[in-house]
């Protein structure tokens, strides 16, 4: 069974600090890994993917995060936080090796990122 | 903006009544996916629909139900609604053309049961 564990159900930065956000999962097999972010009354957007390419993996808004596999590990981060990153952050991973859409997204239950002025 | 469009927004229901959500996919996408966000959690997969069928489902009762129609819409049924049924519903719709294909979510429809 695949699931995804995120650390910190709050993490609260300041502007211009870096941000972490951690997450562990568990597979079985190689899995493909994303961060996704969801602002308050709008649809998730997807932030990155680690689909068995590199193990640092950069995405959107100068977000990166790597995959370390003897750690089971996939933690976000970016080095200079902005206000406009607060908002709930999951990571989720697809128990086939195909992106998600021939199977299911398994979300962790995500991080709300506060970002102080 | 994604292009998955999903109505209504909000929706209130009563204990023991039924409900129809409908998700319009990204033109191009023939693959809808449901899910449910309950308050404060994550997203938990109900069903996937490929090309008019049922092509995976959670783990979710009978009387979560679905369609896929020809144009690649999608509609979610809820029969018998129970007060833990109160969630935002998502709708993600994804082209599988290939190795990886994402998803792409619409914004929702929160619906409140009393």
């Amino acid at each position: 069974a695949q699931s995804v564990t995120q650390l910190d159900s709050h993490v609260s930065v300041s502007e211009g600090t870096p941000v972490l956000l951690r997450c562990n999962y568990s597979s079985s097999y190689s899995p493909s890994l994303f961060w996704y972010v969801q602002h308050p009354n709008k649809g998730l957007q997807l932030l990155l993917k680690y689909t068995s390419a590199a193990t640092l993996v950069k995405g959107i808004n100068g977000f990166e995060a790597e995959f370390k596999k003897s750690e089971t590990s996939f933690h976000l981060t970016k080095p200079s936080a902005h206000m406009s990153d607060a908002a709930e952050y999951f990571c989720v991973v697809s128990p086939m090796n195909y992106g998600g859409s021939q199977g299911n997204l398994i979300f962790g239950k995500g991080t709300k990122l506060s970002v102080k002025p | 903006e994604t292009g998955v469009t999903q109505s209504p927004t909000h929706l209130i229901k009563t204990r023991g009544q039924q409900v129809t959500l409908r998700c319009s996919s990204q033109s191009g996408h023939n693959t809808v996916s449901w899910y449910q966000q309950a308050l404060g959690q994550g997203p938990q997969f109900i069903f996937q629909y490929y090309r008019e069928e049922e092509n995976g489902r959670g783990n979710f009762p009978p009387r979560f139900s679905g369609l896929q129609f020809p144009n690649y819409s999608s509609e979610l049924n809820v029969n018998a609604l129970e007060l833990d049924d109160s969630a935002l519903y998502l709708c993600a719709s994804s082209a599988r053309t290939g190795v990886y294909n994402e998803q792409f979510f619409g914004p929702g429809t929160r619906l409140t049961v009393l």
